[in-house]
């Protein structure tokens, strides 16, 4: 499984883009690049999944270079409620094999 | 649509106890698994099961057990609770296609005393 590096913490303030990049320099060819969100108490949520280029949904981007060695998530326009550790994974959930989670990033939304 | 359902929310263990942590899904997933989180750390994977009489050992799973009978239960049970396994316990749940993402319960917040 393709290991990942990510910032342990990011600050950032309302209103403000915030992009959280990973490494993932050994990433198969067949492997997903997925986001998570947790929130205090709660188990993790699933933001975002991409493979190559750049995917959108309504709460966040992933954008993807080329030779797929790192990723990036991009969250627009941040509030106080997405303060929250975010964790990436990287593989493909087959067959008896099971992805792993890192220590995430921790982000912190100041007013 | 309850998605993934975890049970008790709370405990608290004597030394050398045991229980059970129950996790059923509603989504007729084949794949659950079991995560511990300790304070400050990120998940750690103890068993996960990819259909009805399949378990597989994660990477933390000395002192648990696991079984599933059925493709909506995924108990997970401590023999001789340690002071060590006091942790945040996640199930999660997610699709035979691989596209798709892990569905999480709210947990289970157990302390061993």
């Amino acid at each position: 499984l393709a290991k990942t590096t990510q910032p342990i913490s990011m600050d950032s303030y309302e209103g403000q883009e915030v992009n959280i990049t990973c490494s993932h320099n050994n990433i198969a060819t067949n492997d997903y690049i997925t986001w998570y969100q947790q929130f205090p108490s709660q188990g993790p949520r699933f933001i975002i999944q991409g493979y190559k280029t750049k995917v959108t949904n309504e709460v966040a981007s992933l954008f993807i270079p080329a030779d797929r060695k790192s990723s990036t998530l991009s969250l627009p326009r941040v509030s106080l409620s997405d303060t929250a550790v975010y964790y990436c994974l990287v593989g493909r959930q087959t067959g008896r094999r099971a992805l792993t989670f890192g220590s995430g990033t921790r982000l912190q939304v100041q007013p | 649509n309850a998605g993934v359902t975890q049970t008790p929310k709370f405990r608290i263990l004597k030394i050398g106890q045991s229980m059970t942590l129950q996790c059923t899904q509603d989504m007729n997933h084949n794949y659950m698994y079991w995560y511990r989180q300790d304070p400050g750390m990120g998940l750690k994977l103890i068993y996960y099961s990819v259909g009805a009489g399949i378990t597989d050992k994660g990477e933390v799973p000395n002192g648990y057990n696991v079984s599933r009978s059925t493709t909506e239960d995924f108990p997970l049970r401590l023999e001789l609770a340690a002071p060590s396994q006091t942790s945040v316990y996640f199930c999660a749940s997610s699709s035979r296609d691989e596209s798709q993402p892990q569905h999480f319960g709210d947990g289970t917040r157990l302390s061993i005393l």
